[in-house]
């Protein structure tokens, strides 16, 4: 089965402060995602990317910041936390490919980030 | 741009009846792929089935299965029997060629005992 997995479950932060959100998946995908979950919002795409250090803005990149610097693991960064950035955070990962177009998207458990 | 649009935030449903989710998208693609998702609470979210469009057959997954309309844009999600263990967030999504995937905003099911 393939494994993703998040540095933290729950996070709390103060205001102006860096943080980083690890991701790592063990199923060699190329593909590795970070979005961001509200209610009423659904899941909004940060950033992916392809490739290790490749990187595409999704639809809410402000504010945030990626490294891929090996295949198996993808940073999400917050250079200055805000507290319009408490949210729920989610990373997942896809193959590639003809078989990564039908393949879904396989998703890690998720961090709860609370910015004070 | 392509959009999945569930209209429904909430929904209940009794115990061993039967409850039907309902998801539109947009886009002009003809080969895309579409996934209904179940997010339980504070768990992680995981596939409860997919379709391809090409493919004309409606996806089942034992008690999941799906209405895929192409021509009306719509897919929508039938749980029979429903289960207490059912209670959860469940999210619509569209994928085409692209690595993207597109989400709706989330369908809240209850399952009433």
């Amino acid at each position: 089965d393939v494994k993703v997995t998040q540095s933290s479950r729950y996070l709390v932060k103060r205001t102006g402060e860096k943080v980083f959100l690890e991701c790592v998946q063990d199923m060699d995908h190329e593909n590795m995602f970070w979005y961001r979950q509200d209610p009423g919002l659904g899941l909004r795409l940060i950033y992916f990317s392809y490739d290790v250090k490749m990187k595409e803005k999704g639809d809410i990149p402000e504010g945030y910041s990626v490294s891929r610097e090996k295949k198996e693991r993808f940073s999400l960064i917050l250079e200055s936390a805000s507290t319009n950035q408490t949210s729920m955070y989610l990373c997942a990962s896809r193959a590639s490919g003809l078989a990564g177009r039908t393949d879904t998207q396989y998703f890690g458990p998720g961090t709860r980030l609370t910015v004070l | 741009a392509q959009t999945v649009t569930q209209s429904q935030p909430e929904m209940s449903v009794q115990e061993a009846e039967t409850v039907t989710l309902s998801c539109t998208y947009d886009t002009s693609e003809s080969d895309y792929y579409l996934f209904w998702y179940k997010q339980p609470p504070s768990r992680q979210m995981i596939l409860v089935i997919r379709q391809e469009a090409y493919k004309q057959q409606n996806a089942t997954e034992n008690r999941f299965s799906v209405n895929f309309q192409k021509a009306a844009k719509s897919f929508s999600l039938k749980i029979s029997d429903s289960q207490l263990g059912d209670a959860a967030m469940y999210f619509c999504a569209y994928s085409s060629t692209g690595n993207q995937f597109y989400f709706g905003t989330g369908t809240s099911l209850t399952v009433i005992p």
